[in-house]
């Protein structure tokens, strides 16, 4: 079964650096994943995907201070020269089987 | 650019049906590779996969919830249509539209999202 898993939640400090952690189920360690972000309440917005070789893609207007890595079936998210704008909920994706597949999400608290 | 827009009732009874609709622009339904997915979300939860339908009409639906929706579109209206039936105060919670490729597997734009509520 494809499952994303996520830590429940993360910090950092402010002007500090910080990666995230989607890791993919067993048997899917070659898929490419998206990472969403979600800032308090506010709507969702794309960030990247990414490939299991590392390389990505990022959506429009996404600043270079946010980067993705692969190792495995590890997917990260680092996000470097923290804001306070950048506190919220992050969301990897994927698909498989025949339906979309959500991470459970990480709430980024930034100190 | 694209843009995704969804609309329908803020308020639900219960056993009623819901009918949301997802106007877009920027991108064609009848492109190779481009769908509009259907995506929820509870207050104060996750995520949660609605339905997704294809330029070609195919469509998958999450499986808990397979025998309650249906999703249809109108090429010619950029528009996509998402029915749920008999919902009940555990449907309710924020639901968004949103531009899936297939060929990088991801979601790539957001609609702004619609608040639903399920109350008698």
């Amino acid at each position: 079964q494809l499952v994303l898993t996520q830590s429940p939640s993360a910090s950092a400090s402010l002007g500090a650096s910080v990666k995230l952690t989607c890791t993919l189920s067993s048997g899917h360690s070659s898929y490419a994943i998206a990472w969403h972000q979600q800032q308090p309440e506010k709507g969702l917005r794309y960030l990247m995907n990414l490939n299991s070789d590392g390389s990505h893609i990022k959506g429009f207007g996404i600043p270079d201070r946010f980067s993705g890595s692969s190792s495995g079936a590890e997917r990260y998210l680092t996000i470097s020269s923290l804001q306070s704008e950048d506190e919220g909920d992050y969301y990897c994706q994927t698909w498989g089987t025949g339906k979309v597949v959500f991470g459970g999400g990480t709430k980024l608290t930034v100190l | 650019q694209v843009t995704l827009r969804e609309s329908g009732p803020a308020l639900v009874k219960p056993t009623q049906t819901l009918t949301l609709t997802c106007t877009f622009s920027g991108f064609s339904l009848s492109t190779s590779g481009m769908c509009v997915t259907w995506i929820r979300q509870p207050p104060g939860k996750a995520l949660e996969w609605l339905a997704r339908i294809d330029w070609d009409d195919d469509k998958y639906y999450s499986t808990s919830l397979r025998t309650r929706l249906t999703i249809s579109k109108d090429t010619s209206k950029n528009q996509v249509v998402l029915t749920l039936t008999n919902m009940d105060p555990v449907d309710t919670g924020t639901y968004y539209c949103a531009r899936f490729t297939t060929g990088t597997t991801a979601i790539d734009y957001w609609g702004q999202g619609t608040l639903v509520t399920v109350s008698s």
